[in-house]
């Protein structure tokens, strides 16, 4: 129990462009989710919290204007990031919390050329 | 949360014990200890968290200390696949309605070698 499938897993795009990726909680409800980054040899840093049917908090320093977050159900959140550029390729994870601790999905690597 | 501290990298043979240290010397007493590993590109994996009693599942033991300012990750029989960034987390237990975040630090990358 307790799945998050991240979509897609990898995506490569040019830079200017903006980029949706997935998160969703298959078999329990995720009031509350979460948005990481991850750049190699790095540990996750917290982007930001998304929360059900209100805004995104965000991380200091995590420009909520280019990454932009929607939480419109219980079961799907989404990050935006928009205008991509080089710098934004990353590894980014979504996580949501459940009974037994915090469920992270699979992670997308995102490449801006 | 309080903050963990663990070595940055330790080896293991294959089909020894694997004893993963972390310190939590500010642990305060509503707050449990949580372990997750990353395998290279993907996303963490919960293995165990435990509050002050030693806890087994069938990933792993959690020994926590008495005075609970640090606890050892144990991974009985390592094999290959258990290769991985282990990152030890401390924080209160909330669950489905606690909402709040979980912050990693820079964790043990654990190399078992063949």
């Amino acid at each position: 129990g307790a799945v998050v499938s991240q979509h897609p897993s990898r995506v490569i795009c040019k830079s200017g462009t903006s980029v949706k990726i997935e998160c969703r909680s298959l078999d329990f409800q995720a009031t509350t989710m979460f948005w990481y980054r991850q750049f190699p040899k790095q540990s996750l840093m917290l982007m930001a919290t998304s929360n059900e049917g209100s805004k995104a908090t965000y991380e200091q320093g995590v420009e909520k204007d280019k990454f932009l977050i929607n939480h419109a159900s219980l079961t799907l959140s989404t990050l935006t990031v928009t205008s991509a550029h080089p710098e934004d390729s990353s590894f980014y994870i979504c996580s949501a919390s459940a009974v037994r601790g915090y469920t992270f999905g699979s992670g997308t690597r995102l490449t801006v050329v | 949360d309080a903050k963990t501290t663990q070595p940055p990298s330790m080896d293991c043979a294959e089909g020894r014990a694997a004893n993963l240290p972390c310190n939590h010397s500010t642990i305060s007493g509503n707050e449990y200890v949580y372990w997750y590993r990353q395998i290279h590109s993907q996303g963490p994996q919960y293995i165990i968290h435990g509050l002050k009693n030693n806890e087994t599942n069938e990933m792993a033991s959690l020994i926590i200390t008495e005075d609970r300012k640090s606890s050892t990750l144990i991974l009985p029989h390592a094999t290959l696949r258990d290769t991985a960034v282990y990152y030890c987390i401390v924080r209160v237990h909330g669950g489905e309605t606690s909402g709040s975040r979980l912050t990693f630090g820079e964790g043990t990358q654990l190399t078992v070698n063949p």
